[in-house]
């Protein structure tokens, strides 16, 4: 069965500093990857979802991310942090038939001023 | 669209009682999933249906928990007899079934909070 791993339950960074989430999947085949955030009281809103081609997937917000299939991994970056971006991340791996995701255990951002 | 509509967003109940929450899925969206988030964890798949199908369900939704969607639009997750593990965030998010695409167009809502005492 498909998993996904967060290695960092928290991170804390500056407020302009770049930033990097890890996440590792287990999944047999090409898989089809999300990574979603989840803000105090809201709903988890979609970052951004690898599915083929090209491996540096852009989504909304200035988040990145990419597809590693040597490593496993589709770490989601920002190249500069604002205050805003304080909030939990979740990476999301889709199953074989295509009707569930899988989602890691979160990593907590906190932004410092 | 209105976005995805859970009721109410906070309950707190005593163990042994029984809870329902209720989902509103956007309009039009044929897929309606529930999922259950504890405290410094991330959401895992409850159950999904499609129109008023369940077609899949965890093994975590036990004997005690049930789902409906009567006419394939809101939904309801009824937790009969209450346990102070059953304390979560119970999240619903709807789609509109497709290839596997859809998934970029799977909303959330904002979650019922429940609190067995």
């Amino acid at each position: 069965a498909q998993s996904v791993t967060q290695p960092d339950i928290h991170i804390t960074v500056s407020e302009g500093a770049s930033l990097e989430l890890r996440c590792n999947y287990s999944y047999g085949a090409t898989p089809y990857l999300f990574w979603y955030v989840q803000s105090p009281g809201q709903g988890l809103q979609l970052l951004l979802k690898y599915f083929s081609g090209d491996t540096l997937v852009q989504g909304i917000k200035g988040f990145e991310a990419e597809f590693k299939r040597s490593q496993s991994s589709f770490n989601l970056r920002k190249p500069s942090v604002h205050w805003s971006d304080a909030a939990e991340y979740f990476c999301a791996v889709l199953n074989n038939a295509g009707n569930m995701l899988t989602f890691g255990g979160g990593t907590r951002l906190m932004v410092k001023p | 669209d209105t976005g995805v509509s859970q009721n109410p967003r906070h309950k707190i109940t005593k163990r042994g009682q029984n809870v329902t929450f209720r989902c509103d899925p956007i309009s039009e969206h044929n897929r309606l999933y529930w999922y259950r988030q504890t405290l410094g964890q991330g959401p895992e798949f409850l159950t999904y249906f499609q129109n008023e199908a369940q077609l899949e369900k965890s093994r975590l939704l036990s004997d005690r928990f049930s789902a409906e969607r009567p006419k394939g639009s809101f939904s309801t997750l009824e937790i009969q007899r209450t346990e102070q593990g059953d304390s979560a965030m119970y999240l619903c998010a709807s789609s509109v079934e497709g290839s596997g695409a859809f998934f970029e167009k799977l909303f959330f809502g904002s979650g019922t909070q429940l609190s067995v005492l």
